[in-house]
């Protein structure tokens, strides 16, 4: 069964700060993605980053990084320089390619940048 | 281009109304989803569609119906609306369906049942 965990409910950053927001995740299946997923206080689902399971680099998209340590099943999100637009909700999600089609998403972690 | 579009944003309804909730996109994705997410929980997967004319149940599909109506749109309905259905619901959207493949998620419908 699949499973993301993020054990940070939420987080206070100084501004222009790099912050790094936890997930770890357990499947079975050897071929997977991990996406990372923003939710502003409007409400709507942004995509930000995604890294597949045989990626050999982290993935990368402009402030947005993915530490991606396969051993230890974890899928962290780093942002460099952050700014107050980078308040919102941070979802991590997993989805195996093979025969499933689901989405799972972890609980997300609230960020709030502090000016 | 729109993207995902959903209607409506908001709604009440009384414990036992029905409603059809609508989603429509404009990318010719093949697969679209339903989700629903609740106050300290991630986004949770009712049913999807991986092809037109295919439905599957997801992790969430008791109380729910759905329709493929065609490549562009894909309605959930609550046939008895109770309160555990009041969430807020997010139709997403994708290219295919196995593999590597970013959803497109819709701006949400806020559904309160009283």
């Amino acid at each position: 069964a699949q499973k993301i965990t993020q054990t940070q409910p939420g987080m206070f950053v100084q501004e222009k700060e790099a912050v790094t927001l936890d997930c770890t995740y357990d499947t079975s299946d050897p071929s997977y993605g991990l996406f990372w997923y923003k939710q502003p206080s409007s409400g709507e689902m942004i995509f930000l980053i995604y890294q597949g399971s045989y990626d050999q680099q982290n993935a990368t998209e402009g402030r947005y990084s993915l530490n991606f340590q396969k051993a230890r099943k974890s899928a962290n999100l780093v942002i460099s320089a952050s700014h107050l637009g980078d308040s919102a909700m941070y979802f991590c999600a997993m989805r195996e390619f093979y025969g499933n089609e689901k989405l799972t998403f972890g609980t997300g972690t609230r960020l709030t940048i502090i000016p | 281009n729109a993207g995902v579009t959903q209607t409506p944003k908001f709604q009440v309804l009384k414990t036992g109304q029905s409603m059809t909730l609508q989603c429509a996109q404009d990318m010719n994705h093949n697969s679209m989803y339903w989700y629903r997410q609740d106050p300290g929980m991630g986004l949770r997967l009712i049913y999807y569609s991986a092809s037109e004319g295919t439905t599957d149940k997801g992790e969430v599909p008791n109380g729910y119906n759905v329709s493929r109506l065609n490549k562009r749109e894909f309605s959930l309905r609550l046939e008895s609306a109770a309160p555990s259905q009041t969430s807020v619901y997010f139709c997403a959207s994708s290219e295919r369906a196995a593999g590597y493949n970013e959803q497109f998620f819709g701006p949400g419908t806020r559904l309160t049942v009283l």
